[in-house]
């Protein structure tokens, strides 16, 4: 856990609210990615950054905002969210397409 | 599009038992197949990565399987122990793009 780490760990925000989500890794790896887990659905790939570059974006909703500054820094801006929102935001990193590695997640709740 | 489905998705068995659970892919064109823990509310962890070109991979009490031809894993569990209580998921990917498609997992309860 403490090679991807991931703050903060709980975030409870209001529809009109902007926050980030911070993600670092410790690996040395060059590709970044955030994922989604709601409710009694399966993860879902939101964003992939590859060499800092962004390379997929599955046709995320516009009031989410992904950076990736540097190959270890990878943050996810939230503006104007909806409650259906809420959910466990992941963040991994991984070496090419080696094994990725995730981190402990922050808790969104959106009210 | 991949689809990744994995059955049962609950299951309940008393300490000491092997276990089997299984892992359904519709594209077989995959890259490689990764099999991850995840406890509630937690991140997850890696437990075993299966390139295309094997068949199965070890790790302590854990064995993952990989049949590409007939879209199918397995990932076996010897003696079982309530530690191993937690929700496992499979990760498929493609072998086009970095993107990983996960099947809704199979939640474990192993009872002492």
């Amino acid at each position: 856990e403490t090679g991807v780490t991931q703050t903060p760990r709980h975030l409870v925000m209001g529809m009109t609210n902007k926050k980030s989500l911070k993600c670092e890794q410790h690996l040395g790896h060059n590709a970044m990615y955030w994922y989604k887990q709601s409710a009694k659905k399966p993860l879902e790939l939101m964003f992939v950054y590859s060499l800092e570059e962004r390379v997929e974006n599955n046709s995320v909703p516009s009031r989410f905002s992904p950076e990736c500054p540097n190959s270890s820094h990878l943050f996810l801006h939230l503006h104007t969210l909806q409650p259906e929102d809420s959910a466990l935001y992941l963040c991994a990193s991984s070496q090419g397409d080696n094994e990725q590695f995730f981190g402990p997640g922050t808790r969104l709740t959106v009210l | 599009k991949q689809e990744v489905t994995q059955i049962p998705a609950a299951l309940s068995v008393p300490e000491g038992e092997n276990l089997v659970l299984n892992c359904s892919f519709t594209d077989s064109a995959i890259y490689n197949l990764q099999w991850f823990r995840q406890d509630p509310g937690k991140g997850l962890t890696s437990l075993l990565l299966i390139q295309s070109s094997q068949r199965e991979q070890t790790s302590g009490r854990l064995n993952a399987s990989l049949d590409k031809s007939s879209g199918r894993s397995t990932l076996y569990i010897a003696a079982s122990q309530p530690g191993d209580s937690a929700t496992y998921l499979c990760a498929v990917r493609n072998n086009a793009g970095n993107m990983l498609t996960f099947g809704g997992g199979t939640r474990l309860m192993v009872k002492p």
